[in-house]
């Protein structure tokens, strides 16, 4: 079964300065997708970034980039000059191309501080 | 645009009651997706479906059921409630595998 994992619930960064959030999956696939999601207190789910498998560059967009280290089955979430509304819950996802199941991790709860 | 629609926004249950969750999405989508977010656990995948009359179970399907007879709709229904499926319920839908997520604005649900 497919697992992801995030190993740490809270963090917290001071406004400005740069975090990462870690993610590990577990997957006997080859063809998969991964994807960050934010989740502010709203509960509204939103994209951050996306990484599909089969490409090694890492993916940026803007502040947020990812080190995809497929060999270790790492993602992990690089948030640079983090600001204030970068607050919320960070949910690492993992979807395979055989079947479009989309798994989830238990998320990061990420606190910016002034 | 509408997006992904959820009703109810909230709902109180006795235990052993039924009900249905509903789901609409007006973007055409062929990916539907209901999960759970329970405190401190993330987003758990009850079911899926990746078209209208198919559907798949995921982690936590036990307790629901759900169907896809039209592209637009993905109703989750529960049966025989119990303490367990108190919970955030979210629904999802998407239009490729390498697309992003469209959510709802999630169902907070309570059996007591």
């Amino acid at each position: 079964a497919q697992t992801v994992t995030q190993s740490q619930p809270e963090m917290s960064v001071q406004e400005a300065e740069t975090v990462t959030l870690s993610c590990t999956y577990d997957t006997s696939e080859s063809d998969y997708y991964l994807f960050w999601y934010k989740q502010p207190p709203s509960r509204q789910m939103i994209l951050v970034i996306r990484q599909e498998a089969y490409k090694q560059q890492n993916a940026t967009e803007n502040r947020f980039s990812v080190n995809f280290q497929k060999a270790a089955k790492s993602f992990s979430l690089k948030i640079s000059d983090s600001q204030l509304g970068d607050a919320a819950m960070y949910f690492c996802a993992y979807r395979r191309r055989r079947d479009d199941k989309i798994i989830f991790g238990k998320g990061t709860r990420l606190h910016i501080l002034p | 645009n509408a997006g992904v629609t959820q009703t109810p926004k909230f709902r109180i249950l006795k235990i052993g009651q039924s009900m249905t969750l509903q789901c609409t999405q007006d973007m055409n989508h062929n990916y539907m997706y209901w999960y759970r977010q329970d405190p401190g656990m993330g987003l758990k995948l009850i079911y899926y479906s990746v078209g209208a009359g198919i559907t798949d179970k995921g982690e936590v399907p036990n307790g629901y059921n759900v169907s896809r007879s039209t592209t637009e709709d993905f109703p989750l229904r529960l049966e025989l409630a119990a303490p367990s499926q108190t919970s955030v319920y979210f629904c999802a839908s998407g239009a490729g595998v390498d697309e992003k997520l469209f959510f709802g604005s999630g169902t907070q649900l309570s059996v007591l």
